[in-house]
């Protein structure tokens, strides 16, 4: 157990609907990171958030949305949802800001399914 | 942008043997990282090299930092079952990381 939680492990659902996605970062951590990864790629860096605050924005679309809360979990909101979406989401933390990316710890991931 | 071109994409070999694979990118990077992924978890950091040159050991894993900042190999050596997984190059550059594609290991016992 990594100490980052996801849920669901997996999700089943329509094109067209949207789903939220759930982290609750490592006790401690400040920052919060999303990757998306398809089948057979690398883990394409989506957003960043530091105590409740977006730091970093990457490829991620204009239907996708994220924020993290408070309590320091976090939520990837997924829209309009296409074929194309099927992927694994994973979510990291880390304890500061500008940590090094040694210091990221990488939850399970949460499998999606569009069909 | 900073792309990562990492090969392969898949190796098979028998238990035992060893194993290399790098990573090369057209821009150059601070540090070098390399993950392992296993099914159904998330990536765990095996290695992390700050400087060029900068040649690293865990165990039975060696990886090297390329003296121009734009290339990293990983070696296993004597391959066991339990090796089996993704192994991912990462590259990081103002504190932005970026991955390869990841290479898919199956070892034969």
């Amino acid at each position: 157990d990594s100490g980052v939680t996801q849920t669901p492990k997996h999700l089943i659902t329509a094109t067209g609907q949207r789903v939220t996605l759930r982290c609750s970062p490592r006790s401690g951590d400040l920052s919060v990171y999303w990757y998306q990864q398809s089948l057979d790629q690398g883990l394409q860096f989506l957003i960043q958030y530091y105590n409740g605050e977006e730091r970093a924005k990457g490829n991620i679309l204009e239907r996708f949305s994220a924020q993290q809360f408070p309590d320091l979990h976090s939520e990837l909101n997924l829209s309009s949802l296409e074929l194309g979406d099927s992927a694994l989401y994973f979510c990291a933390s880390s304890a500061r800001f500008r940590d090094s990316p040694f210091g990221y710890t990488f939850g399970s991931g949460t499998r999606l399914t569009v069909v | 942008g900073q792309q990562l071109n990492q090969s392969p994409q898949s190796m098979f070999i028998q238990e035992g043997e060893d194993v290399s694979m790098n990573c090369t990118s057209s821009s150059i990077f601070n540090t070098w990282l390399w993950y392992k992924q296993e099914p159904g978890e998330g990536p765990v950091l095996l290695i992390a090299l700050y400087k060029a040159g900068e040649l690293t050991s865990n165990g039975r894993l060696t990886a090297q930092f390329g003296i121009t900042r734009k290339d990293s190999f990983l070696n296993i050596s004597a391959s066991i079952p339990s090796d089996v997984g993704i192994y991912f190059c990462a590259g990081t550059f103002n504190n932005d990381m970026r991955f390869g594609a990841g290479t898919r290991l199956t070892v034969k016992p």
